[in-house]
Formats: structure tokens, sequence, C-alpha cells
């Protein structure tokens, strides 16, 4: 079956660092998405990652590594406003997204 | 980014009644919407997609009489909720993929409440 694992709520702190990992299981693989989405709110794309490695846009870095099935986000200088869910998503072969239920990251001063 | 806008935000409706929720691309043509509906503190759940001009796909599990979707320009597709019933109430949300699949824009979302 398909299926992405990621942590139901972390918490941290202003100006640090927090890597949100995601475990995923899919018939085929053509990409492994991260979504942030506030509470209330439709979510918005924040990154795509295909190929093995790290992509940095900015704050947020996502990380995939395909023999392990495994990726990661890296949000760093965490901000108030990064208090959200982030919904790790894995596209199938049909091209179809598998979403994880979303990590609740929460943020303290 | 694609702009993808979704009315009504809000609907507060009595049981058995029908509901309309509008999805429309505001700067680009979208062939293919999705629909999603999702609970509380839950992932998003795919409904079904709608594709321009012809009949949606459902997922499975999802009562395409009751959830009728109507994707009649490249521009706007509708989802209308028959005989609403309180179960029904839920954050139903539209997207469109513009260049890479996958990089969904989403509409705000419409919250269903049935009384």
């Amino acid at each position: 079956g398909q299926n992405i694992d990621q942590p139901t709520e972390m918490t941290a702190t202003e100006g640090a660092i927090v890597q949100i990992n995601c475990t995923y299981q899919t018939s085929g693989f053509n990409g492994l998405f991260w979504y942030q989405q506030h509470a209330g709110e439709a979510p918005t794309f924040l990154s795509y990652n295909v190929l093995d490695g790290l992509e940095e846009k900015g704050r947020f870095s996502s990380f995939l590594s395909r023999s392990k099935g495994y990726s990661y986000l890296l949000l760093k200088e965490l901000q108030m406003k990064d208090s959200a869910s982030y919904l790790c998503a894995g596209m199938d072969s049909n091209y179809q997204l598998i979403w994880g239920a979303g990590t609740k990251l929460i943020i303290k001063p | 980014g694609a702009v993808v806008s979704q009315h009504p935000s809000w609907v507060i409706c009595k049981s058995g009644t029908s509901v309309k929720i509008e999805c429309r691309s505001l700067d680009f043509q979208a062939t293919t919407m999705f629909w999603y509906r999702q609970f509380p503190k839950q992932s998003l759940m795919l409904m079904a997609t709608s594709n321009e001009g012809s009949k949606a796909t459902y997922e499975q599990g999802v009562e395409k009489d009751k959830f009728l979707i109507n994707h009649a320009s490249l521009t706007l597709s509708t989802l209308t909720v028959t005989s609403a019933h309180p179960e029904d109430s839920s954050f139903y949300i539209c997207s469109a993929s513009v260049g890479e699949p996958g990089e969904l824009f989403f509409g705000e979302g419409s919250r269903l409440t049935v009384l």
C-alpha cells in the first residue's frame, strides 16, 4: 500500500532550526512535495524534490533520499509566523499525490 | 504565482439543501482541477479530479451523485454538495496544477457547516 509518515506535532523556539522528517512508500515515484498550511487556510506549495539531495530556498530547505524513501524539511531562523502544519506528499507513478497527515509545528518565543 | 480563487469561503446550510462551491483560476487556464476534503486535524483527502469538457474522475468511496462536479470552462470548476447532511460538514479545497505536476496552487478553501 501507499503511505506517508510524518510526526504529528513538533515544538521549536523562535530563531532556532527545526527538521521535519517524512518517510514515504508509493507505487512508483514522481517526486516529493512539501506544503505549508496555516490553521483554517488552504495549503501553499513550499518545495518539490525528485532527485536525491538538498534543495535550498531561503530559510527553507528540503532533502530527499530515494533509496531510503525519506525526506526532510529544514526550517532555519524560525519566526512565529512559521507556526503551521507542514504536509509531506509523495507523487506516485500515476502522478497522484499521496498526502501525509501533516506535522503541526509550534513555535515558542 | 498562479492564483486560484474559491467561493464562498464560509457557508452554513440546513440539512437537505444543496450547496455549490466555485473554483476559478484567475490568471491561467486550468484543464485539470482537483477537489479535496479536509476534516479537522486530518490530511487532505482527494475527492475527485475535474477535467474541462469531460466527466470528473472520482476517488473510491466518493459518491458522484452526491458531489456533483462540473468543469464547464478552462477557468471554472464547481462542486455541488447535494442534499447535504451534518456529516458533510468539512473544509473543501480546490487546486490546479501549473507547470510541474504536483506543484499545486490551492483556492482559499470553503468551510461548509450543515445544521
